[in-house]
């Protein structure tokens, strides 16, 4: 088993480009989310898909789009990079939402810079 | 607000010896409590996931405890090795829809010869 893998690894863009992180598992998990980590602040939930078809917004969901392909992958979308996009990017997932008590499986991230 | 507070920011030990990383949490309604290992470059790991009922928890060379009523846990690290080198991150989850893991800025532990 993989677990959750993203692509690409590193990306450098010019502000106003466009890309799509792709983020995959195969732990047959339900739920699967997209957060930021930028440094010296803890990771930040950009928007999370509970279920295969739904996809709901996070804490800082702003200059971002999502879309739950399949219940096997959540690609990230940034339709106008801006140099405060600069970040590294997870992407996790887990078996499901309800509970609380869910493990989260995180990628290896996507390292993001926006000139 | 929602936070969670772990101190120290970073610490530089000797291998072999222990260490003790503290988190402070205001989240409420408390679910449970977990602390992950992350690596330089790569995604945060599980060690332990703890609920409000759970007072300890081992995970190997690693024990975390939660104080629920003074809402404080600690992850201990026993005979540190050169691999234990990471950043470490104390998660807490309400009983919000399952989505609001709110976490902490982590602890940078550095392990030397």
């Amino acid at each position: 088993n993989a677990g959750v893998t993203q692509t690409p690894k590193f990306q450098v863009l010019k502000t106003g480009q466009s890309m799509t992180l792709q983020c995959a598992q195969d732990m047959n998990h339900n739920s699967m989310y997209w957060y930021r980590q930028d440094p010296g602040m803890g990771l930040r939930l950009i928007y999370y898909s509970a279920s295969e078809g739904t996809t709901d917004k996070g804490e800082v969901p702003n200059g971002y789009n999502v879309s739950r392909l399949n219940k096997r992958e959540f690609s990230l979308r940034l339709e106008s990079a801006a140099p405060s996009q600069t970040s590294v990017y997870f992407c996790a997932s887990s078996e499901s939402i309800a509970g609380g008590v869910n493990e989260q499986f995180f990628g290896p991230g996507t390292r993001l810079t926006v000139l | 607000k929602n936070q969670v507070e772990q101190s120290p920011q970073s610490l530089i030990i000797l291998e072999g010896k222990n260490c003790t990383l503290q988190c402070n949490y205001t989240v409420s309604p408390f679910s449970n409590l977990r602390w992950y290992k992350q690596d330089t470059g790569r995604g945060p790991v599980s060690l332990t996931i703890m609920t409000f009922s759970e007072n300890t928890k081992s995970n190997g060379r690693y024990t975390a405890t939660l104080d629920a009523d003074t809402k404080q846990s600690s992850l201990h690290i026993t005979a540190s090795q050169l691999s234990d080198s990471a950043s470490y991150i104390c998660v807490v989850s309400g009983w919000q829809a399952g989505t609001a893991l709110i976490f902490g800025k982590g602890t940078t532990l550095s392990v030397s010869s």
